[in-house]
């Protein structure tokens, strides 16, 4: 059964700092989603990641994919307060399910 | 572009008692999933539609939740005889499946309490 893990599950990062968040998932897929979600809302998409290697860049969030290591990164660079939200990697299954990690929940602090 | 729409976007009701919900997709879209997602969890997978096509509800919670999309486009989600345990935000998304992926677009959820 896939399984997605997240880590950090809580991120707490001063402004100006970097950080990165890590999605594993236990079986083979090489179609991997960012979400965010504020509180109380439902989920915006940030990136789609559709192949071994893709990188993706808006503004000063990254998404990696390395479907080898089953494994895709959120990097944040120089975070402002504005970022502050959940966010969710989901993994697509072999039966076009969506399974989706825990989240990592990010404050950012002046 | 309207977005995803839900209907009602929260629900109160008694135990034992069948609560419906509606999902309006993207017009354009072909694919419809329905989630549930409890405080502090991510989204849970239910069920997903392709047009009028239900090709995956073995994951739907128990027998008393079932789905439709008639005509391929608005889809209901039902609740029977509901539990305590059922209160959480069920969330609709869509998405048209292609090249890009299967990025899903989600409502804004409906949130259900049963007291």
């Amino acid at each position: 059964e896939l399984k997605v893990e997240q880590n950090p599950l809580f991120l707490s990062m001063q402004e100006g700092k970097n950080y990165t968040i890590y999605c594993n998932y236990s079986t083979t897929s090489d179609r991997l989603y960012w979400y965010r979600q504020d509180p109380g809302k439902s989920l915006e998409s940030l990136f789609v990641l559709l192949s071994n290697g893709a990188v993706k860049q808006e503004g000063r969030l990254m998404a990696s994919l390395d479907t080898k290591a089953r494994l895709s990164t959120l990097h944040i660079t120089a975070a402002v307060h504005d970022l502050s939200a959940t966010y969710f990697c989901a993994v697509e299954g072999n039966n076009n399910d969506m399974r989706f990690g825990a989240g990592t929940r990010l404050t950012v602090k002046p | 572009d309207t977005g995803v729409s839900q209907d009602p976007r929260h629900k109160i009701t008694k135990r034992g008692q069948n609560v419906t919900f509606r999902c309006d997709p993207i017009s354009e879209h072909n694919r419809l999933y329905w989630y549930r997602q409890t405080l502090g969890q991510g989204p849970e997978f239910l069920t997903y539609f392709q047009n009028e096509a239900q090709l995956e509800k073995s994951r739907l919670l128990s027998d008393r939740f079932s789905a439709e999309r008639p005509k391929g486009s608005f889809s209901t989600l039902e609740i029977q005889r509901t539990e305590q345990g059922d209160s959480a935000m069920y969330l609709c998304a869509s998405s048209l499946l292609g090249l890009a992926g299967n990025e899903q677009f989600f409502g804004p959820g409906t949130r259900l309490t049963v007291l």
